[in-house]
């Protein structure tokens, strides 16, 4: 079946830099594009931004531009999230999710990886 | 940035009652708006695509409507397994942009 799977909880000091995995099966991987979205402990969803898995464009949210950086290893159908200099205020539950449809820019989101929670305290 | 503004924040309804949330966008989205339900601990599911496209395997109890700034998301029929926050986001201009969710539960 479709689904992405994620990696594992993380705990980080702040300055430091996590990098969490999100592999995808059960579909042409290079079809669709992949978001990242995260939620901080007891609030809203907030998009980070978007790769495609067809040609590496990306497009991130400007508030992280500069400490986001969103690859993916067309190899082994993953894509990958690193945030680096973090803050406590990037603790949160990170999730991938895949496009709807196979286009240029994100849309909706069909198929969500199961989250990684990412707590940032020294 | 598009603002997504939600109301009610929660709201608490009967088995069986139909229930209304709305969405208002801060300029105009075309018919680009999506739905999610979120369950506690869970990810984000797919409801509703481009205002009124139900996404396959949803139950039709659920429907959407709207364009332009004003948007609704119904539940015709509150079913106890709907108890979740519900989210619109628009996908008209980037960054893609969430309501604040509406929290759903049963009086």
């Amino acid at each position: 079946q479709v689904q992405l799977v994620q990696s594992g909880a993380e705990v980080k000091k702040p300055g430091a830099s996590v990098k969490v995995s999100c592999k995808a099966s059960g579909y042409t991987f290079t079809s669709y594009g992949i978001s990242w979205v995260r939620q901080a402990p007891g609030q809203g969803l907030e998009w980070m931004g978007w790769i495609s898995a067809y040609n590496g464009n990306t497009n991130y949210a400007q508030k992280l531009q500069g400490r986001v950086t969103m690859t993916t290893d067309t190899s082994t159908s993953t894509a990958y999230m690193e945030l680096r200099s973090l803050r406590s205020d990037d603790t949160a539950v990170y999730y991938c999710a895949r496009d709807l449809v196979a286009a240029a820019a994100p849309d909706a989101f069909d198929i969500w990886g199961q989250g990684t929670m990412v707590t940032v305290s020294s | 940035d598009i603002q997504m503004t939600q109301s009610p924040s929660s709201l608490s309804a009967s088995v069986g009652d139909r229930v209304t949330i709305t969405c208002q966008a801060s300029q105009d989205i075309s018919n680009y708006l999506n739905w999610y339900q979120q369950k506690p601990g869970k990810a984000p599911k797919l409801l509703i695509y481009d205002a009124s496209n139900l996404e396959t395997g949803v139950p039709s109890r659920f429907s959407g409507s709207g364009s332009g700034t004003d948007f609704t998301f119904t539940i015709s029929s509150l079913q106890p397994e709907d108890i979740a926050t519900y989210y619109c986001q628009q996908h008209d201009n980037l960054p893609l942009t969430f309501g604040g969710g509406t929290k759903v539960e049963i009086k």
